[in-house]
């Protein structure tokens, strides 16, 4: 099995520029979910999904943050307009159910605004 | 409330030492999660608890969750190098995730 896909494994953008990042989950699950990690703040969860339907983002730090998850096997984040504070790694995560089951965690995308 | 407080952050060990890194929650749980990243990857899942007083074992590491399941613990016998990484544990319910202990091994 491939494991959670992300693209791109890093990113560098500009300040003010929009940065899109994807995630491919595990064929079958169900529960997608994307966190933000720094070292001053840990491993933040940002939104989930279950079935698509976007659950929780309360985590979404403000309105440049949107996610969407067009099917069950692709979901996207997007920030626009970047700013350098939203420098970090990007992790998407999947599991069968939202609560429960372990989650199986993408590679990460580290993005790096200037 | 809903956080979970993870100590220590840090920890150095001498390779063949002994490490236990705690999680503790103002509230019951309904279950918690432990996770091990190595440096540059990804947190990958090790072990859930479920039960009150649960003691779970893998190899060198020994995971318990407490009686009221409000804290849970995560100890490792005889470090080896390979155990480097930060360790966090997440409550599961509200998907949330400790700071980390991160393990550094002193060869």
């Amino acid at each position: 099995d491939a494991g959670v896909i992300q693209s791109p494994r890093h990113e560098v953008t500009e300040m003010g520029q929009e940065v899109t990042l994807r995630c491919k989950p595990i064929s079958g699950h169900n529960s997608l979910f994307w966190y933000r990690q720094t070292m001053m703040r840990g491993l933040e969860l940002l939104i989930y999904f279950n079935n698509n339907v976007p659950i929780d983002d309360s985590g979404m730090p403000e309105d440049r943050f949107s996610a969407k998850m067009p099917n069950a096997s692709f979901s996207t984040l997007k920030i626009q307009p970047s700013e350098p504070r939203d420098s970090a790694v990007y992790f998407c995560a999947s599991s069968f159910t939202t609560g429960g089951k372990e989650q199986f965690f993408g590679p990460g995308t580290r993005l790096t605004v200037l | 409330g809903q956080q979970v407080m993870q100590i220590p952050q840090y920890q150095h060990v001498q390779e063949g030492e002994d490490f236990t890194t705690y999680c503790n929650s103002s509230t019951t749980l309904s279950n918690i999660q432990w996770y091990k990243q190595r440096p540059g990857g990804h947190p990958v899942f090790l072990i859930q608890l479920v039960k009150s007083g649960e003691v779970k074992k893998q190899k060198r590491l020994t995971f318990q969750f407490g009686e009221a399941k409000k804290n849970s613990s995560l100890h490792i016998t005889a470090t080896q190098t390979t155990d480097v990484g930060t360790y966090f544990c997440a409550r599961d319910d509200k998907i949330i995730f400790g700071k980390g202990t991160r393990l550094h091994i002193l060869p």
